[in-house]
Order: C-alpha cells, then sequence, then structure tokens
C-alpha cells in the first residue's frame, strides 16, 4: 500500500524551460511535505518543504504547491539547469514524525 | 560544520551473519532514523532514536535493531542476514522541537551486500 506515489519515473527537460515533478499521497494525517534531490552514491539532499497550512513556498529556483483537497503537491524548478538532473524524492510525514517516501523521479536537464 | 556522518561506506556479508552500521548526526541534532533503500524504490523507514530511546518503528523485524549513545550518535544491528537485507542504510538527524516538522538531513548511507 503505497502511501506517497510519484507516478513518473523519469523526466527530461530543456535547460532553462520549467521542470514539474509531481506527487500524490492517501493518507490524510499527513501534515508536512518535502522534497530531497539524490545523486547517485549519495545521501538525499533536504531541498524545500511545506506544512498543511500553507498552498505555496518558494526558495530560489524551487517552489512547493500542496492542493490538500486533491492530495497532490508539485515541485517547480524555474529555470531548470544541468545541475538539477538527479532523482527527487516526495516524501510525507505526520504526528508518527517518520518520512513516507515515494520511489522517486529521476530528472534529467538537458543542455 | 559537519553533516551527517555513516560508516562503513560499503559492506560484504554473507547470510546468516550479523551486521553492524554506525551513524553521527549533524553537529547540534538529537534525534536519529534509519532508512533502508532498496534498488529503485524510496528509502523505507526502520526506526527513531531520541533521547537514547525507540520513539518509532516502521515494518521491519526485530532482526532489525538500534542503538542511541549520549552523544547521540548511532548504530543499527541486523541479525541473521538475508539476501534481501542487501541495499542502501540511510541515516538522517533532525532536532527534536517538540513538532513533527522537524527537518531531516541525511547521511551519505552504507551500502551492504548480503551473499
Amino acid at each position: 500500500d503505497q502511501q506517497v506515489k510519484q507516478n513518473s519515473p523519469s523526466l527530461s527537460v530543456q535547460e532553462g524551460r520549467i521542470s514539474i515533478l509531481n506527487c500524490d499521497y492517501t493518507n490524510s494525517m499527513f501534515d508536512y511535505f518535502l522534497w530531497y534531490k539524490k545523486y547517485p552514491a549519495e545521501g538525499p539532499t533536504f531541498l524545500i518543504s511545506i506544512s498543511s497550512i500553507k498552498d505555496k513556498n518558494e526558495d530560489g529556483r524551487f517552489t512547493v504547491f500542496l492542493n490538500k483537497s486533491a492530495k497532490h503537491l508539485s515541485l517547480h524548478i524555474v529555470p531548470s539547469q544541468p545541475g538539477d538532473s538527479a532523482v527527487y524524492f516526495c516524501a510525507a510525514s505526520g504526528s508518527a514524525r517518520q518520512l513516507t517516501f515515494g520511489s522517486g523521479t529521476q530528472l534529467t536537464v538537458l543542455p | 560544520d559537519a553533516g551527517v556522518t555513516q560508516s562503513p561506506t560499503h559492506l560484504i556479508k554473507t547470510r546468516g551473519q550479523q551486521v553492524t552500521l554506525r551513524c553521527s548526526p549533524k553537529s547540534g541534532h538529537d534525534t536519529v532514523s534509519w532508512y533502508q533503500q532498496a534498488l529503485g524504490q524510496g528509502p523505507q523507514f526502520i526506526f527513531q532514536y531520541y533521547e537514547e530511546e525507540e520513539r518509532q518503528r516502521g515494518n521491519f523485524p526485530d532482526r532489525f535493531s538500534g542503538h542511541q549513545f549520549p552523544n547521540y550518535s548511532s548504530e543499527l544491528n541486523v541479525n541473521a542476514l538475508l539476501l534481501g537485507d542487501s541495499a542502501l542504510y540511510l541515516c538522517a538527524s533532525s532536532l527534536d522541537r517538540g513538532s513533527f516538522t522537524d527537518t531531516q538531513y541525511f547521511g551519505p548511507g552504507t551500502r551492504l551486500t548480503v551473499l
């Protein structure tokens, strides 16, 4: 039973364009959502987070949008750069404090 | 400011053996969580330690156990290794502010191969 789903295993985008990564969740008890980026042979690196009381959070080129009624969140990267090529994981947590991860989306930014 | 560190980087064991993985949290952090990441999947929560006690546990058998020391570092022990235990083991640390919005920061992981 996957509580956090990333339905696109891969995404290719041209440098300078917008990258949009999507994530859906089923557990309505989740109240905090995070995006992590992972390069090969490294641990996940925290990118940006959003709590359920907000619908948008922005940090530089990264913006996360949360639609609670649809149980959907997305990460926008503008403009995309070749160095952004990595696996992106969506994660969610609630009062249990444990992170539940999606299966990841491989983003490739083409020069 | 040192981030989360883990040792060893790689480990090869045979079925039935026991293994111990180690983690030092980011400076100023007091909470350590362990995750297992199988190939092609997202990390799965094993357990979390706070104040030297296991606070939360995921859906993993008792063969997986842990410990947290007074300096907040932590160990993950796996007994009676199975082939299916081959994975990347990730440690994450955070500062407990009494909120579930505490952000977890990950180490580079230990790659365990069971033959």
